[in-house]
């Protein structure tokens, strides 16, 4: 099946380590995302890109860090210069700019 | 800069009862309008989309309408149900910025039976 794999579903993470979560696409989608979702918030964005080997910071970038080295894949590093990662994080992508953005089923990080 | 509004929650309802969630949106140009909906631990998934204004986006008994002239796009339904329960987010996709979301923070729906 088509779609959008997130991976882990839960995660918790040391304060003071890096974390990497996978986002896996096989729609053949050019553009990927990554947003962040707080408690009772919006989504805001943190990194997207809109084709391989390149990629865009978005309203939240700092401490986090992507790469976009294939087009079915866009890994998000969350490092220990991020204050406050506790979040739930979505991945998403589209087959191009300005088309429907479709999620995959999210990511929860939790910082112990 | 563009923006997205909509009514806070929660949102508590009766089964069958009429669903009005209010969007208003400040943008620039033309954008997409979509609202979505988020289950209980998992992603967003795509509920319905209107492109241009006066279209009307259907899906699943929900409707909304893309009204320029108010620069609104409410969702409604006629009669919900207890699996309706959700997050419902209205969103536009920012043309300055390839395309990209920019959402409301989300409106909690509980329906009651």
């Amino acid at each position: 099946d088509g779609g959008i794999t997130q991976s882990p579903k839960y995660l918790f993470r040391k304060e003071g380590q890096n974390v990497t979560l996978s986002c896996e696409q096989n729609l053949n989608h050019d553009a990927m995302y990554w947003y962040r979702q707080d408690p009772g918030q919006g989504l805001r964005l943190i990194y997207y890109s809109q084709i391989v080997n390149d990629f865009q910071k978005g309203d939240i970038a700092e401490g986090y860090s992507v790469s976009r080295e294939k087009k079915e894949s866009f890994p998000l590093t969350v490092t220990s210069a991020q204050k406050n990662p506790t979040a739930f994080y979505l991945c998403a992508s589209a087959s191009g700019s300005g088309n429907t953005i479709y999620f995959g089923e999210g990511s929860w990080l939790t910082v112990v | 800069g563009n923006s997205v509004t909509q009514m806070e929650g929660p949102v508590t309802l009766s089964e069958e009862a009429f669903l009005t969630i209010n969007c208003t949106y400040t943008a620039t140009g033309y954008p997409s309008l979509f609202w979505y909906v988020q289950y209980p631990g998992e992603g967003l998934q795509l509920l319905l989309k209107a492109t241009k204004a006066d279209d009307k986006g259907s899906n699943k008994g929900f409707e909304a309408t893309y009204r320029k002239e108010t620069t609104s796009f409410h969702l409604e339904k006629g009669s919900v149900q207890v699996s309706d329960s959700a997050v419902y987010f209205c969103a536009l996709s920012d043309l300055g910025s390839q395309g990209n979301l920019i959402f409301g923070k989300g409106t909690k729906l509980s329906v009651k039976p």
